[in-house]
């Protein structure tokens, strides 16, 4: 079964700096997508990035990009420039064949101004 | 406008009472999904449906009953209640990324 980890429970960053958020997976599909979702307080869910694992280049959205390693099945989040309204949780996704979405259990994000 | 709406947004229930948590899309997609969400544990898959007619069960079924009689409808059902499904309950489909509901924040007391 695959599994969503992420290590980090909550981070936090000085407003205008940049920021990594890790995620490792565990797999033994060759063929998926892997997804970033932030969740403000609104509690909305809001499509951060996505990273199609046949894809070597990595994705990037803006101030987010990711650094997808898939031999080492990592898939990590840089936010530049933060901003306050980064502040959110930040969930990193896993998503193959059987089209179930594995999550990770989240990292609390804290810009401080 | 196109999307994903759940309701009750908000509920308070009793111990032992039925409760059914309604989804409908608009986006005509084919997968859809159940998950709860809580402190500390992210977003637990609880029940899926890849294509109307079709259900399957995910980490967390236990409790939980969905169908899926059409494309548009996917309602997870609460046959009896207990204090530990007190939780935000997201539904969502998907053409490959996910799309969100709003949630439904659960208390079941």
């Amino acid at each position: 079964a695959q599994t969503v980890t992420q290590s980090q429970p909550e981070m936090s960053v000085q407003e205008a700096e940049t920021v990594t958020l890790s995620c490792t997976y565990d797999t033994s599909e060759s063929d998926y997508y892997l997804f970033w979702y932030k969740q403000p307080p609104s509690r909305q869910m809001i499509l951060v990035i996505r990273q199609e694992a046949y894809k070597q280049q990595n994705a990037t959205e803006n101030r987010f990009s990711v650094n997808f390693q898939k031999a080492a099945k990592s898939f990590s989040l840089k936010i530049s420039d933060s901003q306050l309204g980064d502040a959110a949780m930040y969930f990193c996704a896993y998503g193959g064949a059987t089209n179930k979405l594995i999550f990770g259990t989240g990292t609390l994000l804290a810009v401080q101004p | 406008i196109a999307g994903i709406t759940q309701a009750p947004t908000s509920q308070i229930l009793a111990a032992g009472r039925r409760m059914t948590l309604r989804c409908t899309q608009d986006m005509r997609h084919n997968a859809m999904y159940w998950y709860r969400q809580d402190l500390g544990l992210g977003l637990r898959l609880i029940h899926y449906s890849n294509t109307a007619g079709t259900t399957g069960k995910g980490e967390v079924p236990d409790g939980y009953s969905v169908s899926r009689a059409n494309t548009d409808d996917f309602p997870l059902t609460l046959a009896s209640a207990v204090p530990s499904q007190t939780s935000v309950y997201f539904c969502a489909s998907s053409p490959g990324e996910a799309f969100f509901g709003q949630g439904t924040r659960l208390t079941v007391v």
